[in-house]
């Protein structure tokens, strides 16, 4: 276990519509990041906040937003769903020091089908 | 142009012996780290290893090890004494710059390999 908590573990929408993916991070982790898993793309990053900030922006597509709220849980909305936006959606959190390591724990991923 | 190439689609290996996972990577930036990450089955993604760019010895974590060649930018991870629960999918990651600086930004994206499925053969 991870420590990488994600919600909800599938999902599965119509074309056209929202969701909304939620992670909560490590305890102690400001940073949260969030990957998309697909077949065609492999695993590409989407995301990342930092302590409520948004600090860098992958592939993510307009249609897609996140937020980092106060306590540090993120969510990422995904609107006006088509069928390739079907994944496997990661989020993942590290911590913030001077050095070291600092690997990313994922959580164990939420799965969107969108038929 | 890929920054993180991972040329084998699929390995097998028999249980016990050693196997060899390659990981060839691209980049300009003198401070990076290299991750390895597994993901089973069950699809989560298990970090497995770490080696930075300015890390003088190969990474070793239990059975798995780095073989950190900077000059030919490979980073082999090298897993001892298979087992059957080795099966699974196996990613090789990068982060480009390898420590925040005074502002406190982040410490950045992973950039993921294709992935390379092992097979641990009994």
């Amino acid at each position: 276990d991870s420590g990488v908590t994600q919600t909800p573990k599938h999902l599965i929408t119509a074309t056209g519509q929202r969701v909304t993916l939620r992670c909560s991070p490590r305890s102690g982790d400001l940073s949260v990041y969030w990957y998309q898993q697909s077949l065609d793309q492999g695993l590409q990053f989407l995301i990342q906040y930092y302590n409520g900030e948004e600090r860098a922006k992958g592939n993510i597509l307009e249609r897609f937003s996140a937020q980092q709220f106060p306590d540090l849980h993120s969510e990422l909305n995904l609107s006006s769903l088509e069928l390739g936006d079907s994944a496997l959606y990661f989020c993942a959190s590290s911590i913030k020091t001077s050095g070291g390591t600092n690997e990313q724990f994922f959580g164990p991923g939420t799965r969107l089908t969108v038929l | 142009a890929q920054k993180i190439t991972q040329t084998q689609p699929g390995m097998f290996v028999q249980e016990k012996e050693a196997v060899t996972l390659d990981c060839t990577y691209d980049t300009s930036d003198p401070s990076y780290g290299l991750f390895w990450y597994k993901q089973p089955s069950s699809g989560e993604m298990i970090f497995l290893i770490y080696q930075g760019s300015y890390d003088q010895q190969n990474a070793t974590e239990g059975r798995y090890s780095l073989n950190f060649q900077k000059a030919r930018k490979s980073a082999n991870l090298v897993i001892s004494a298979s087992q059957l629960g080795d099966s699974a999918m196996y990613f090789c990651a990068m982060r480009e710059g390898q420590y925040s600086n005074a502002g406190g930004t982040s410490y950045g994206k992973l950039t993921f390999g294709q992935g390379t499925i092992l097979t641990v053969h009994p």
